[in-house]
């Protein structure tokens, strides 16, 4: 199975701030990532997909990258409404379209 | 613009079967993959299980033995089925759209409409 590691697991940034999370396959997943933000209470929602492509109406602060094991989510600007938890998914390998543990985003 | 809403009981007992029905509105069942997740309380994602509208079912190895998913393309609905439950079975449960997107030298798979969630308590 592939898992997924994500880091840090929480931290704490200013608003304007630019901020990398960062999600590690443990084995070749190409380009198959996908990025999504959740909020409490809320569902997940999707930001990226295929590790660079923004999903439609998300803002382009919003920027995917990295192939192979290792990729990259960075918000170029904190806005207020950044501040919620971000998750990878790897879709490369069925079954198991596994999901990183999550990176909790808050105002510091 | 598809909308998903999950129902089914807020409570389900010990060994007992947990039901869940997602309703798909605005767009046909048919052509896509149809998926479940479940996210413990304060813990992260995790997918369950995924149907295409024809009926091919890929499931979570880890949950396989207990879980059936199903699909009803008249009704525009599908199915998640999880038997002998226990405490680490609550969870909010979403139904999501896994959409595809293929090319040259490409293929995508992403979660990209999600329900609402519902919660299920597994207690006596």
């Amino acid at each position: 199975d592939i898992q997924m590691t994500q880091s840090p697991s929480s931290l704490s940034a200013s608003l304007g701030a630019r901020v990398i999370i960062t999600c590690r396959a443990s084995q070749n997943i190409n380009n198959n990532l996908n990025w999504y933000q959740q909020k409490p209470g809320k569902a997940p929602k999707l930001l990226i997909y295929g590790a660079s492509s923004l999903h439609s109406g998300i803002p382009s602060r919003f920027i995917g990258s990295g192939s192979g094991t290792e990729f990259t989510l960075t918000i170029s600007s904190l806005q207020f409404e950044d501040f919620a938890t971000y998750y990878c998914e790897q879709s490369h390998s069925t079954p198991g379209n596994t999901f990183g543990q999550g990176t909790k985003l808050e105002i510091e | 613009q598809v909308q998903l809403q999950e129902s089914g009981p807020g409570l389900v007992k010990p060994s007992e079967t947990l039901s869940l029905t997602c309703t798909v509105s605005g767009d046909s069942i048919s052509g896509d993959y149809w998926s479940w997740v479940r996210q413990p309380p304060g813990k992260g994602l995790e997918w369950i299980a995924y149907i295409y509208y024809s009926g091919s079912t890929t499931y979570n190895p880890s949950l396989r033995s207990r879980v059936t998913i199903s699909i009803d393309t008249s009704t525009n609905q599908f199915f998640l089925k999880l038997n002998s439950v226990t405490a680490a079975d609550t969870a909010v449960y979403y139904c999501a759209r896994r959409a595809i997107l293929t090319g040259y030298q490409y293929f995508y798979s992403y979660l990209d409409v999600w329900g609402k969630g519902t919660t299920v308590t597994v207690s006596s």
